[in-house]
């Protein structure tokens, strides 16, 4: 069955400070993975996409990391700023049938506090 | 950038009414667009996909006759909740892809949502 796990489940860190947030999945075959920002009541917006051959992607203070033996994908936060306050989506794409088909973890929900 | 424009942002209506929420692509052409539906503290749920010129299709559990979609144009894709009952109170949220299905690594971007509350 094609999961996306992700932990934590929601972090806690003060102004300043960097984080790192882990995703894990067991979706073959495996297309590309990509990392998402939800802000509370707006839709997800893209940070990061990598297929199998990229290792880390950045994105401003943003650096996605994929280990596609180990099937795991890291999010790094590098100082942190009271916008980045948001759920943070690791969303695996599995090619089926001959299409593309996303597949969402449920999230890390960030809480950076002044 | 490419943006998708979903509206309403907000509906609040009574039990047995139908709601259309409309998804659009503002400055590409989303031949396949799709429509989530996220409960609260959880992630997105794909209800269906959407494809320009055909119908939809639907995700396991989830009624075509409840939640009509019609994508007519290359543009714009609806859904409409039917005969809304307060069970169906959710965020929805739809997403559009440049170009179709088989095209898997283009970005999606995703409209900021309608929240639907049937009292």
């Amino acid at each position: 069955k094609n999961q996306v796990e992700q932990s934590p489940q929601s972090l806690i860190i003060l102004e300043g400070k960097n984080c790192t947030l882990q995703c894990n999945y067991t979706v073959s075959p495996f297309s590309n993975l990509r990392w998402y920002k939800q802000d509370t009541g707006r839709g997800p917006v893209s940070l990061t996409i990598m297929t199998f051959s990229e290792n880390t992607k950045s994105n401003g203070r943003y650096t996605a990391t994929l280990d596609a033996d180990t099937k795991q994908s890291s999010l790094h936060i590098t100082a942190s700023q009271l916008s980045d306050s948001a759920s943070y989506i690791c969303v695996v794409s599995a090619r089926t049938g001959g299409y593309n088909k996303l597949i969402f973890g449920a999230g890390t929900r960030l809480a950076v506090h002044p | 950038g490419a943006v998708v424009s979903q509206h309403p942002s907000w509906v609040i209506c009574k039990s047995g009414t139908s709601v259309k929420i409309e998804c659009r692509s503002l400055d590409f052409q989303a031949t396949t667009m799709f429509w989530y539906r996220q409960f609260p503290k959880q992630s997105l749920m794909l209800m269906a996909t959407s494809n320009e010129g055909s119908k939809a299709t639907y995700e396991q559990g989830v009624e075509k006759d409840k939640f009509l979609i019609n994508h007519a144009s290359l543009t714009l894709s609806t859904l409409t909740v039917t005969s809304a009952h307060p069970e169906d109170s959710s965020f929805y949220i739809c997403s559009a892809r440049l170009g179709g299905l088989k095209l898997g690594n283009q970005p999606q971007h995703f409209g900021d949502g309608t929240r639907l509350s049937i009292l």
